[in-house]
């Protein structure tokens, strides 16, 4: 099945700074979505986006499917950022949809 | 509109005692999904329908779990003879369609299952 890697798997950031978290992915695919779980636990679409540039306030996201790797763009950090982002990827077609996540990036962002 | 409900959030349960978990998807969502989510890790595939039909049950982890979705909105997640291992968060998803641009996935808030 597709193996989907994130890095880093940690993140400790001052507010303020920006990142860029990534994914990459084994195979193709036509579904790609990135989630924030928040520390209540709420998994938060932020992104659907199997190719292409998509922008929505201070995060961006960039997906090249030719290459098998996502990124996402957290600009000017704020502490309501910190949780875990989820990359999830999906092949639809066929007999199933699911949605194949990865280990998922820990960001923690100190006031 | 309203998002995707799931009842109960949180569910304590003995050992050996059966439970259903109930997934209310956003109204018009045609695909429903379920996932499992262990602490520190991204959730995992369970079943998935399209209207009443289940398409997909490869990730159901035995034959204690089944699901269902009989009118094609509403879906229940029983598992029979709880065991510790079955411990975890259990979500629910939906979209508008199973292929295209419906594909999008919303989530619930999840159920926190613990089995003592």
């Amino acid at each position: 099945g597709i193996q989907v890697e994130q890095s880093p798997p940690d993140l400790i950031l001052q507010e303020g700074a920006n990142s860029t978290l990534r994914c990459n992915f084994s195979d193709s695919v036509n579904n790609l979505q990135w989630f924030h779980q928040n520390p209540w636990g709420q998994l938060i679409n932020l992104f659907y986006i199997p190719s292409g540039t998509k922008q929505n306030g201070r995060l961006s996201a960039t997906t090249v499917a030719t290459e098998r790797y996502s990124l996402l763009y957290i600009s000017s950090s704020q502490t309501t950022d910190s949780g875990v982002y989820f990359c999830a990827v999906g092949r639809y077609g066929g007999a199933t949809n699911k949605l194949i996540f990865g280990t998922g990036t820990l960001l923690a962002v100190q006031p | 509109g309203a998002g995707v409900s799931q009842s109960p959030r949180y569910k304590v349960t003995k050992r050996g005692q059966d439970v259903a978990l109930r997934c209310d998807p956003i109204s018009g969502h045609v695909s429903l999904y379920w996932y499992r989510q262990a602490l520190g890790q991204g959730p995992e595939f369970l079943t998935y329908f399209n209207y009443e039909a289940q398409q997909d049950k490869s990730g159901l982890p035995n034959d204690r779990f089944s699901a269902e979705r009989p009118e094609g909105s509403i879906s229940t997640l029983t598992i029979q003879r709880t065991e510790q291992r079955d411990s975890a968060m259990y979500r629910c998803a939906s979209s508008l369609w199973g292929s295209g641009t419906g594909y999008e996935q919303y989530f619930g808030p999840g159920t926190r299952l613990t089995v003592t």
